[in-house]
């Protein structure tokens, strides 16, 4: 199957500061992208769709000025978590899809503690 | 609004065939059913997907009733590195641009 990394794997950052996040797809080309956010013991939420050269579509609950997503390039998406604040710490995961395949991909996911 | 239903959680005996269930009654014609599983701390792992037809690889089996209803994912020799959660998705496949939703899945731990 297709690959998808992300980095960092883990992060801890001071409250207040921003912290990037990278989803790369390794080989294969990505339109679109999408964002979820895992707390303990719970499901994965849907925080936003990105597709290549456009704005992300965020749902409903998901601050768009406080997540910003890029999505510069067929094989980068960032979310940027800005000023963030201990109740963002969570388990962030990316996806992507091959073209027009239907199955989605995941990355490895990201921890971020902030403190 | 949920559109499968899971177990919250299983056992299976390590060795042993592990069957999830999952419920999917309001299933549309052009929706397929898929897998995916978590492991602790990991991203989801697509494991398989299916329209009508009985489909099978090199990781399980998926079993799709007649009238599309509710299927039943099969891990034929479960080992411990199966325990994980396990999700059940219907999704119109080809709309690439629509995410899969996540419900709460199936835990399922193999014991030794």
């Amino acid at each position: 199957g297709a690959v998808v990394s992300q980095h960092p794997s883990w992060v801890i950052c001071k409250s207040g500061t921003s912290v990037k996040i990278e989803c790369r797809s390794l080989d294969f080309q990505a339109t679109t992208m999408f964002w979820y956010r895992q707390f303990p013991k719970q499901s994965l939420m849907l925080m936003a769709t990105s597709n290549e050269g456009s704005k992300a579509t965020y749902e409903q609950g998901v601050e768009k000025d406080k997540f910003l997503i890029n999505h510069a390039s067929l094989t980068l998406s960032t979310l940027t978590v800005t000023s963030a604040h201990p109740e963002d710490s969570s388990f962030y995961i990316c996806s992507a899809r091959v073209g027009l395949a239907d199955t989605q991909y995941f990355g490895p996911g990201t921890r971020l503690t902030v403190l | 609004d949920a559109k499968t239903t899971q177990p919250p959680s299983m056992d299976c005996a390590e060795g042993r065939a592990a069957n999830l269930p999952c419920n999917h009654s309001t299933i549309s014609g052009n929706e397929y059913v898929y897998w995916y599983r978590q492991i602790h701390s990991q991203g989801p792992q697509y494991i398989i997907h299916g329209l009508k037809n009985n489909e099978t690889n090199e990781m399980a089996s998926l079993i799709i009733t007649e009238d599309r209803k509710s299927s039943t994912l099969i891990l034929p020799h479960a080992t411990l590195r199966d325990t994980a959660v396990y999700y059940c998705i219907v999704r119109v496949a080809k709309e690439g641009n629509t995410p899969l939703v996540f419900g709460k899945g199936t835990r399922l731990s193999v014991i030794a």
